[in-house]
């Protein structure tokens, strides 16, 4: 079946501006993650999403940062006035079941160039 | 938030040879999850371990829990040019997130 899909696959913006980045999810997954990863580092957690609860966003490092799940489905996160510091990948992961993060499947990621 | 250490941070063998990477805390994990990521790609699930002392074998890649759950290696065994990538370690509590490991480069010359 398909996998955890991202757009765009690269984003190069100037300071500044805004930035939407999507995920859709493998369908019948509940959980979906957006991780951040900047270059030789681990992932980052940033927001966590598991059906119609409120999400977790204790890991947005600003409130330029926010995300929205549609329908339960369908995620974005908006980066509003774009810093140099946010370059980073972008990465979405979803999961059948949110009891101990198991089985997350990622997608390809959203490389973010801030100029 | 669980702080793991992974180790060596680059490892750079020729191919045939065995490697180990190490991932560490001084916490206790309920779960581990080894993922190995590509360039340009997103991180692949290789192994969950849950049990203390639990190993696991994937084809040529053996992964053991410590028996305190605070540990976890990933042994590959004859490496192929085909391993090449950055094996991530990620610890899971009785919460949902997952804690990632800064991770270790692998590369194999043929």
């Amino acid at each position: 079946g398909a996998g955890v899909s991202q757009s765009p696959s690269n984003k190069v913006t100037e300071k500044g501006k805004d930035v939407e980045l999507r995920c859709d999810p493998i369908s019948g997954h509940t959980a979906l993650y957006w991780y951040r990863q900047s270059l030789g580092q681990g992932l980052e957690f940033l927001i966590y999403f598991q059906g119609n609860s409120a999400p977790d966003k204790s890991g947005l490092p600003s409130d330029r940062f926010s995300a929205e799940r549609t329908g339960g489905s369908v995620s974005t996160l908006t980066i509003q006035r774009t810093q140099q510091e946010d370059s980073a990948v972008y990465l979405c992961a979803s999961s059948i079941t949110s009891v101990g993060a198991y089985e997350q499947y990622f997608g390809p990621g959203t490389r973010l160039t801030v100029t | 938030t669980q702080l793991l250490e992974q180790s060596p941070q680059f490892l750079s063998i020729q191919e045939g040879e065995n490697l180990t990477v190490y991932c560490n805390s001084s916490s206790v994990f309920s779960s581990l999850q080894w993922y190995r990521q590509e360039p340009g790609e997103g991180p692949v699930l290789l192994v969950t371990v849950v049990t203390g002392g639990e190993v696991k074998k994937l084809k040529r890649l053996t992964f053991q829990f410590g028996d305190a759950r605070k540990d976890s290696s990933l042994h590959i065994t004859a490496a192929q040019p085909g391993d090449t990538g950055l094996y991530l370690c990620a610890a899971g509590s009785n919460d949902y997130k997952l804690s990632f490991g800064a991770g270790t480069t692998v590369t194999v010359r043929a």
